[in-house]
């Protein structure tokens, strides 16, 4: 099992480019999640799913899109990448029990 | 809002040492997940605590959860140096199925010989 993997693992934007980072995972979760890690923030849910051709918005869902449009794979888009979008971002799917995150995304938007 | 307040935010201590860290959170819950994280890596799970009164303990850490003071505290016996790492409390927002972690801002903790 590869567990939860992400792609790309870094990545450096323009301001206004757009780009698509690719979650996905081996265990049959229904539940997947996309966070971005700060400095001294925490982790903070951008949007999550809970099932195939669902998605929902989290605590900071602006600026960003998902898809899961398969079980296995959850996407966020980025539409107009902005500086204030440098971040990690982690992605992670559950079962009833634990949660288990990706290896992360660093992205830098100049 | 679930807010989730860990403290201290940084601690540094000596080898040999105990200490404890505390996770606060604000509604009712009785999800509760302990994460360490090293620089530049991923999130790894040390603890799953499901109910009020729930203990675990792994190596050096002890993890207790108390879902009436809404308080989990993760305790570091004789800290070694491998333990520095950002350690990460996350409470589940919603109960039922609707699973959805809020995170503390994490404690950076660092171990000196």
């Amino acid at each position: 099992n590869a567990g939860v993997t992400q792609t790309p693992k870094f990545r450096v934007l323009k301001t206004g480019q757009s780009m698509t980072l690719l979650c996905a995972q081996d265990m049959n979760h229904e539940y997947m999640y996309w966070y971005r890690q700060d400095p001294g923030m925490g982790l903070r849910l951008i949007h999550y799913s809970v099932g195939e051709g669902t998605t929902a918005k989290g605590e900071v869902p602006d600026g960003y899109n998902v898809s899961r449009l398969k079980k296995q794979n959850f996407l966020l888009g980025l539409e107009s990448a902005a500086p204030s979008q440098t971040s990690v971002y982690f992605c992670a799917s559950r079962n009833s029990y634990e949660q288990y995150f990706g290896p992360g995304t660093r992205l830098t938007v100049t | 809002e679930l807010k989730v307040e860990q403290n201290p935010l940084f601690l540094s201590m000596q080898e040999g040492k105990n200490y404890t860290i505390y996770c606060n959170y604000s509604t009712t819950s009785d999800r509760l997940y302990w994460y360490r994280q090293d620089p530049g890596k991923s999130l790894e799970s040390l603890f799953v605590l499901l109910s009020n009164g729930a203990v675990k303990q792994e190596g050096r850490l002890m993890a207790s959860l108390d879902t009436k003071a809404r308080l989990s505290t993760l305790h570091i016996t004789a800290a070694v140096h491998d333990l520095s790492a950002t350690y990460f409390c996350a409470v589940d927002a919603e109960g039922g199925s609707n699973y959805k972690l809020t995170f503390g801002k994490g404690t950076l903790l660092t171990v000196n010989p």
